[in-house]
């Protein structure tokens, strides 16, 4: 069974900082691997994907993630925030199989301080 | 752009009831999805569908039922509704996996208050 663990509830940050976001993953066979981010009182939408080629997959708002299969993380990062970063952010892993469906985290608030 | 849509933003009702959670997509995908989210838990798979009349049990069915008429609409049914099904409700569509994989899209969601 696939699980994904995202260990930080919230992540205060000021603006103008960096920020990682942590994902860990478990899986026993071959995965995809997204971030979505849900903007208060709105659904999910998809921020950045890792299907597979470069490990290093980048958004067109600044945020990227880096896949690394020995540590089986997917970590998103964000070198400058900004108050509209301010969000909940959701990391997910779908197996290359037949179902495509995605197993979600728990979900990490963003809150992103002027 | 695909779109997903959800009926109702907001919803009421009381115990026992009988509630319908409405949910269409307009870009011909197979693959629809209803969830719950909950603080703390993330997202819970309720349960999906890869076809019309064809559905699968997801994480958490109990208490649910769903209904797929029609390629392009989802419903999610409570039969009974009770207060620990208060929540949100999002539903999400996807194309079937060997036709690209470009996750899910998700409709805005539905807040179910049940008093």
């Amino acid at each position: 069974a696939q699980s994904v663990t995202q260990l930080d509830s919230q992540v205060p940050v000021f603006e103008e900082a960096p920020v990682e976001l942590r994902c860990n993953y478990s899986s026993s066979v071959s995965v995809y691997l997204f971030w979505y981010v849900q903007y208060p009182n709105q659904g999910l939408q998809l921020l950045l994907k890792y299907l597979s080629g470069s490990t290093l997959v980048e958004s067109i708002n600044g945020f990227e993630a880096e896949f690394n299969k020995s540590q089986t993380s997917f970590h998103l990062r964000k070198p400058s925030v900004h108050i509209s970063d301010t969000a909940e952010y959701f990391c997910a892993v779908s197996s290359r199989g037949a179902t495509n469906k995605l197993i979600f985290g728990t979900g990490t608030l963003l809150a992103v301080q002027p | 752009d695909v779109k997903v849509t959800q009926s109702s933003r907001y919803l009421v009702k009381r115990t026992g009831e009988k509630v319908f959670l409405e949910c269409v997509q307009d870009m011909d995908h197979e693959n629809m999805f209803w969830y719950r989210q909950d603080p703390g838990l993330g997202l819970r798979l309720i349960y999906f569908s890869y076809d019309v009349k064809m559905k699968e049990k997801g994480d958490i069915p109990e208490g649910y039922s769903v209904s797929r008429e029609k390629k392009e609409r989802f419903s999610l049914i409570l039969e009974s509704a009770s207060t620990n099904q208060t929540s949100m409700y999002l539903c999400a569509s996807s194309l079937l996996p060997g036709q690209g994989i470009y996750g899910y899209t998700f409709g805005s969601g539905t807040r179910l208050t049940v008093v």
